[in-house]
């Protein structure tokens, strides 16, 4: 079985500061992960995905997320917030060999204070 | 141009009466979803449908069905609406990267569905 936790139900980060929302994952072998963004009232819009190779992605907005396999885990970063980053940030997984079907996580929300 | 679109935005009706809600994507993708967000934001798979297969969440009641027309069409209909279908409904398409086998998701603005 698949499945997604995010630990932080919240993450408060001042502007300009770094920031970080955490994901940790479990699936049987080889993992396809996605970092996604939703902001009031819209539908979920695509971050970054990790497939194979380079574990650190990058995506849009300035976003990446470092893949970690010993840990099991797809953290999202930025290295300076923006009050517009402030929004619900959803993890999700595929695993390789599961057919079409997606697992999301709680999702965790942002608040990028001015 | 949207790319998948939903309509309606807000659906309000009794309890008991049936409804469907139509999504249509213009990407050229293979596979579309149905998605259920819960008012704590918990987003959970209904459905996903290509002309090959259609996946059903075990946990969906059989009051939900899926409908598609064509390829670029998946509309959700629901029978005996509960108070418990009060939720925001996400559509969603896909297509396999042939080369990595991955796929990332666009998504609708959803419709905010209301029983009373």
């Amino acid at each position: 079985a698949q499945s997604v936790a995010q630990p932080e139900d919240q993450v408060n980060v001042a502007e300009g500061n770094p920031l970080t929302v955490k994901c940790t994952y479990s699936v049987s072998g080889n993992p396809y992960l996605f970092w996604y963004v939703q902001y009031p009232n819209r539908g979920l819009q695509f971050l970054l995905k990790y497939i194979t190779g380079d574990n650190l992605v990058k995506g849009s907005y300035g976003f990446e997320a470092e893949f970690n396999k010993s840990q099991t885990s797809f953290h999202l970063k930025k290295p300076s917030a923006l009050v517009s980053d402030s929004a619900l940030y959803f993890c999700a997984v595929r695993a390789h060999n599961y057919g079409q079907n997606f697992v999301f996580g709680p999702g965790t929300r942002l608040s990028v204070l001015p | 141009d949207t790319a998948v679109s939903q309509t309606p935005k807000y659906l309000v009706t009794q309890m008991g009466n049936d409804k469907s809600i139509k999504c249509e994507q213009n990407l050229g993708h293979d596979t579309m979803y149905w998605y259920k967000q819960d008012s704590k934001k918990f987003l959970k798979i209904m459905f996903s449908y290509n002309n090959k297969e259609l996946i059903i969440n075990e946990t969906v009641p059989n009051r939900f069905s899926p409908k598609s027309p064509d390829k670029a069409h998946l509309n959700l209909h629901i029978n005996s609406l509960e108070l418990g279908d009060s939720a925001v409904y996400f559509c969603a398409s896909s297509q396999v990267d042939p080369g990595t086998g991955s796929n990332e998701q666009f998504f609708g603005p959803g419709t905010r569905l209301t029983v009373l």
